[in-house]
């Protein structure tokens, strides 16, 4: 099992809808995770950080986390095409950062 | 601007050639990474360096040596190129490894080995 995972996609929503973007992880111990944001040949970008359970919202997006269930997702209301890209998933281990492959999501206009 | 310089952008090497990846940030950040991007694979720790004067090897070391220089710079060096190092290279930095903060990347360097 990798430490964290999630769907490859392509995830497509329509223009305005909400994305919804999920993440595991392995390690019960694991108190700090991230998203990033990756648009196509450029590099990652922060996005959101959440270490406690329950839900936290910056503008239109919100991170959730269920640390009793290993579970951390992202939330993107009002979907925009500029959205479009590849969102990575990244739980902190020790003085390191763990990263899930990423998720490409894709918004129709 | 403030950031994460990474030299070069893009690079192709001959099998068994050397080259060294340069990175310098400008934040005050006392901890710097060197990643890999590999399609499907997502970001692997290479090196990474807690501190000045400290350096720990990540997930996947090996055909790898790295040179902090300073609290500004931080060096990927390979030594003997092989195709299997054929990835997209991304030097990050943060404030400190005990506070969780989020990384900042560099803009990448795209090496081939051919």
């Amino acid at each position: 099992q990798k430490e964290v995972e999630q769907n490859s996609g392509p995830l497509s929503v329509p223009e305005g809808a909400i994305a919804s973007l999920n993440c595991t992880y392995s390690d019960r111990g694991s108190q700090s995770f991230f998203w990033y944001r990756q648009y196509s040949g450029k590099s990652p970008e922060l996005i959101m950080s959440i270490y406690s359970n329950g839900d936290k919202e910056d503008g239109r997006f919100t991170a959730q986390l269920n640390k009793a269930s290993q579970y951390v997702s992202l939330l993107i209301r009002d979907s925009q095409p500029s959205d479009s890209a590849t969102y990575l998933c990244a739980v902190r281990r020790g003085q390191n950062f763990v990263f899930g492959p990423g998720t490409r999501l894709s918004v129709l206009p | 601007n403030a950031g994460v310089t990474q030299t070069p952008k893009f690079q192709v090497l001959k099998t068994g050639q050397s080259m060294t990846l340069q990175c310098a940030q400008d934040m005050n950040h006392n901890s710097m990474y060197w990643y890999r991007q590999d399609p499907g694979m997502g970001l692997r720790l290479i090196y990474y360096s807690a501190s000045e004067g400290t350096t720990d090897k990540g997930e996947v070391p090996n055909g790898y040596n790295v040179s902090r220089l300073n609290k500004r710079e931080f060096s990927l060096r390979l030594e003997s190129a092989a195709p299997s190092q054929t990835s997209v290279y991304f030097c990050a930095s943060s404030e400190s490894p005990s506070v969780p903060y989020g990384y900042t990347f560099g803009s990448g360097t795209r090496l081939t080995v051919v």
